[in-house]
């Protein structure tokens, strides 16, 4: 069975810090894909990133960078000089993609809840 | 504009009292889902639609039930709500599973559901 550890529950950083969150994963899939997801104070869940297993390259977009490492099943992400506007929730989550039964499922970890402070 | 609605936004109801939560979205999905979000739990999957007439249940089925009789609505019944229902409900939708792939889900707003 899949499933995502968030162990971070909350995070609390003053603005201008970098923040890093941790994701480790399990699955017995090959074939996977590992996503994380914001959700501001206002509750919508807003999407970031997907990356498949078969591509292990970092990723940077603006002040956000995700470290995928499939050696030790993690897929961390980096928000570089945090601002206040970054305080939300975020979740990582991870869907099989062979599992067609389990049609397009996203398992996701507890999320970690980041308060940026002025 | 391409998104995922949901209705109501918010709801307060009694124990025993059925009610209705409507998903729709406008961009020809096939694949519709439903999750619970629950403190330090994240999201957990209810049922999910892979098309029309298809449906099946997901992690957490018990005490809901969903049907898809049209590609752009996926509705979430609970027949008779327990206040352990209570919970922020998200309706996600995505292109479909092909060929083994997974594509990205996009969540409506949420309906923060309250059971007394």
């Amino acid at each position: 069975a899949q499933k995502v550890t968030q162990a971070q529950t909350e995070i609390s950083v003053v603005e201008k810090e970098d923040v890093t969150l941790d994701c480790v994963y399990e699955t017995r899939d090959t074939t996977y894909y590992l996503f994380w997801y914001k959700q501001p104070p206002s509750g919508e869940l807003v999407f970031l990133i997907r990356r498949n297993s078969f591509d292990e390259q970092n990723e940077i977009s603006g002040r956000y960078s995700w470290n995928f490492q499939k050696s030790t099943s993690s897929f961390n992400f980096t928000i570089t000089a945090s601002q206040v506007v970054d305080s939300a929730v975020y979740f990582c989550a991870l869907s099989e993609a062979l599992i067609k039964a389990a049609g397009n499922k996203l398992t996701f970890g507890g999320g970690t809840r980041v308060l940026v402070k002025p | 504009e391409a998104q995922v609605t949901q209705n109501p936004r918010y709801l307060i109801t009694v124990t025993g009292k059925k009610l209705t939560v409507t998903c729709s979205q406008n961009m020809n999905h096939e694949y519709m889902s439903w999750y619970r979000q629950d403190p330090g739990l994240g999201l957990r999957q209810i049922y999910y639609s892979m098309n029309v007439e298809v449906t099946d249940k997901g992690d957490v089925p018990e005490g809901y039930k969903v049907s898809r009789k049209e590609k752009r609505n996926f509705p979430l019944i609970l027949e008779s709500p327990s206040p352990n229902q209570t919970s922020l409900y998200f309706c996600a939708s995505s292109l479909g599973v092909r060929g083994g792939g997974t594509d990205t889900q996009y969540f409506g707003p949420g309906t923060r559901l309250t059971v007394l």
